[in-house]
């Protein structure tokens, strides 16, 4: 199956720094990725979505300025943390639906934790 | 927002034992999908059925689907510790390709 990785698998930053996340779809090309974050001990709440030319769209109580994503390529979306507070810590997951079928599966990555300290 | 909301929100069994986890939803679906998330880790794909199927089975696991009730439940038979994990339904909108709408989980503990 298709496949979909997340660099890095965890980070550590301090309070005020930028982080990047990378997610990559490693057979496949995706134009639409999209952005999960979860919380301890909570569900996966979807932070937005990542077009491949165009802009993202982010849900309802996201900051777009504060967390910028970039779908540099087909295969590419990065999703950058500016200025990381404690309350950014949560693991990050991506994911790419099934391209060019009509299979509705989504591939996700393996996610990235982020501890701002 | 949440679509789905999971019941029981923690399970505690013994193994050999069956697990049952209930998953309600609001919308129109295309399909809904279950996943598997053991502590900290990424997600694990567990089973995918349609808005058009009612049951399905892959291998020791069974989900059925009421879309009248808007409702699935995941049945996992002759449970083992290996089990324990977080459960999560999600469901699209309607719609292929779209972001996926995840229930806040249930939590399965199986202790030996």
């Amino acid at each position: 199956g298709a496949v979909v990785s997340q660099h890095p698998s965890w980070v550590i930053c301090k309070s005020g720094t930028s982080v990047k996340i990378e997610c990559r779809s490693l057979d496949f090309q995706a134009t639409t990725m999209f952005w999960y974050r979860q919380f301890p001990k909570q569900s996966l709440m979807l932070m937005a979505t990542s077009n491949e030319g165009s802009k993202a769209t982010y849900e309802q109580g996201v900051e777009k300025d504060k967390f910028l994503i970039n779908h540099a390529s087909l295969t590419l979306s990065t999703l950058t943390v500016t200025s990381a507070h404690p309350e950014d810590s949560s693991f990050y997951i991506c994911s790419a639906p099934t391209p060019g079928t009509t299979i509705d599966e989504q591939y996700f990555g393996p996610g990235t934790r982020l501890t701002v300290t | 927002s949440q679509q789905g909301e999971e019941d029981p929100q923690a399970l505690s069994i013994q193994e050999g034992e069956n697990a049952t986890m209930n998953c309600s939803y609001k919308t129109s679906i295309n399909n809904l999908q279950w996943y598997r998330q053991n502590s900290g880790r990424g997600l694990v794909h567990l089973i995918l059925i349609r808005s058009n199927e009612r049951e399905k089975h892959s291998g020791r696991l069974r989900v059925t689907l009421d879309t009248s009730k808007k409702s699935s439940s995941l049945l996992i038979t002759a449970s083992r510790a290996a089990d324990t994990a977080s459960y999560f339904c999600a469901t699209d909108e309607g719609q292929a390709g779209t972001a996926l709408i995840f229930g806040k989980g249930t939590t399965l503990s199986v202790s030996s």
